[in-house]
């Protein structure tokens, strides 16, 4: 099947400092990405979704100037937590579209602990 | 987004079938059905999608009601490995962009 990956898969940052999290889709290109957080015995909360070269849409609540989502290519969002605090500790995942456009791929998840 | 109901876990034997259902009696006639899994601190795994007719793939089969108001997940076998939650979900097709909202899934324990 398709795959998208994450890196890094984990990351540790001191408060305050930004911190850039990479999701690719390795061998198919991805028209739209999505980027959800997941705390603890939590269900994926959906944070945004990110189409290639056009503004990500982010979901009510989210803020967009924390949070910010680059989708350069077909093959790569990134999505950087900006002034990072403890509470932005969490596990972020990202997926990929498929052309067609019926499934959707998941990363492996990246684990963000901010210190 | 259409809704989709499942109960919040289920206990299954190892090399047993297991019988995932999933109510969704919102659903549109061109919403498909998604079934994703996660296991523990990995990112949902694809499993199986359909629309109206049943469908098989190498993970499991999907069975959807005739009114598709609801459907279940069929894994043949369960394995250790089986043990995940398991997300039955209509995608929102909202514009040209259909997105994947997660509910609270099934958790699955798989006993040995």
């Amino acid at each position: 099947g398709a795959v998208v990956s994450q890196h890094p898969s984990w990351v540790i940052c001191k408060s305050g400092t930004s911190v850039k999290i990479e999701c690719r889709s390795l061998d198919f290109q991805a028209t739209t990405m999505f980027w959800y957080r997941q705390f603890p015995k939590q269900s994926l909360m959906l944070m945004a979704t990110s189409n290639e070269g056009s503004k990500a849409t982010y979901e009510q609540g989210v803020e967009k100037d924390k949070f910010l989502i680059n989708h350069a290519s077909l093959t790569l969002s990134t999505l950087t937590v900006t002034s990072a605090h403890p509470e932005d500790s969490s596990f972020y995942i990202c997926s990929a579209r498929t052309a067609s456009g019926n499934t959707i791929y998941f990363g492996e998840g990246s684990w963000l602990t901010v210190v | 987004d259409a809704k989709t109901t499942q109960p919040n876990s289920m206990e299954s034997n190892e090399e047993e079938p297991v019988h995932l259902p999933c109510n969704h009696s919102t659903i549109s006639g061109t919403d498909y059905i998604h079934w994703y899994r996660q296991l523990p601190s990995q990112g949902p795994e694809y499993v199986i999608h359909g629309l109206t007719s049943n469908v098989n793939n190498r993970m499991a089969s999907l069975a959807i009601a005739e009114d598709r108001k609801s459907s279940t997940l069929i894994l043949h076998r369960a394995t250790l490995r089986d043990a995940a939650v398991y997300y039955c979900i209509l995608p929102n097709y909202g514009g040209a962009t259909n997105k994947l909202i997660f509910g609270t899934g099934t958790l699955l324990a798989v006993q040995p």
